[in-house]
C-alpha cells in the first residue's frame, strides 16, 4: 500500500519567514496530494491540492510543488503570519482520473508549525 | 452548519462496553469515510462508502468494528468491545466525486477514550 512520509515533524520559524514541508511517497500510482491544516481541537482543513498533471500550484501565500519522477511534494508558506501555527498534513490518493480504485487518502505523520511573533 | 457533522463529539467508556458514533455528511456528497487520529499522527483510512456500498475496509478495522450507510446518507460506525487502544478521534470525512473534483471535508470527530 502506500507510504507518506512527512518531515520535519516540527518547524518553528519567525513571523514574516518562510516555512517549507516536505513528504514523500511510495506508490507511483498516486495521482492527487493535497495538504490539510488542524488546528487544535478543530477538524482538518483543505488549504492546496495539486494533481500529478501539474507541477506546482499557488494560492495567495501558499505553494505546493509536485516532482513525481522523485515522488516527492512539498508545501511553501511564504510570509508566516501567528495564525499559520498549527499542524500540517500531507497526504497522498490514488484514482482521481481514472474513476477506478480508491480515493482514500494516506496521511503523513504531521508536521507541527509554530510562527513566533 | 452544512458541513460534516459527528456526534458525539466526546465520548468515555468502559472497556468491554460498545459504542456507536454517527455521521452525517454533506448532503449531496456520494462517498463518505472513516478516519481514526491518534496524538501525533496523520489520520490512519478505516473504510468508506459510495452511496450505501461499503466498497473498501482497512485491515485496522478488526472484526468487533463495524460501518454502515444504510439509505446513502448517514453512517454509523460501532465498536464491540471496546479496548483501551481503540482511544483515538474517529474522523468521518465526506466528498463528492464528479469530474476532477474530489475534495474530502472533515468533520470534528468524536474523540473516545477507553477507561
Amino acid at each position: 500500500g502506500e507510504n507518506v512520509e512527512q518531515h520535519p515533524s516540527t518547524l518553528s520559524v519567525q513571523e514574516g519567514d518562510s516555512a517549507v514541508i516536505k513528504c514523500t511517497y511510495s506508490d507511483s500510482a498516486s495521482n492527487y496530494f493535497p495538504w490539510y491544516k488542524q488546528e487544535l481541537g478543530k477538524r482538518p482543513q483543505l488549504i492546496i491540492d495539486i494533481r500529478s498533471n501539474v507541477g506546482e500550484k499557488k494560492d495567495q501565500r501558499i505553494a505546493v510543488t509536485l516532482n513525481k519522477t522523485a515522488k516527492h511534494f512539498s508545501l511553501h508558506i511564504t510570509e508566516t503570519q501567528p495564525e499559520d501555527s498549527a499542524v500540517y498534513f500531507c497526504a497522498a490518493s490514488i484514482g482521481v482520473h481514472s474513476g477506478a480504485g480508491s480515493y482514500q487518502l494516506t496521511f503523513g505523520k504531521g508536521t507541527k508549525l509554530s510562527v513566533i511573533p | 452548519d452544512t458541513g460534516v457533522s459527528q456526534n458525539p463529539r466526546h465520548k468515555i467508556t468502559k472497556r468491554g462496553q460498545n459504542v456507536t458514533f454517527r455521521c452525517d455528511p454533506i448532503s449531496e456528497h456520494n462517498r463518505l469515510y472513516w478516519y481514526r487520529q491518534t496524538l501525533g499522527q496523520g489520520p490512519e483510512f478505516l473504510t468508506y462508502f459510495q452511496n450505501e456500498a461499503q466498497l473498501e475496509k482497512s485491515r485496522l478495522l478488526s472484526d468487533r468494528f463495524s460501518a454502515e450507510r444504510p439509505k446513502g446518507s448517514f453512517s454509523t460506525l460501532e465498536i464491540q468491545r471496546t479496548e483501551q487502544g481503540d482511544s483515538a478521534m474517529y474522523l468521518c470525512a465526506s466528498s463528492l466525486i464528479q469530474a476532477r473534483n474530489t475534495e474530502a471535508f472533515f468533520g470534528q470527530g468524536t474523540r473516545l477514550t477507553v477507561v
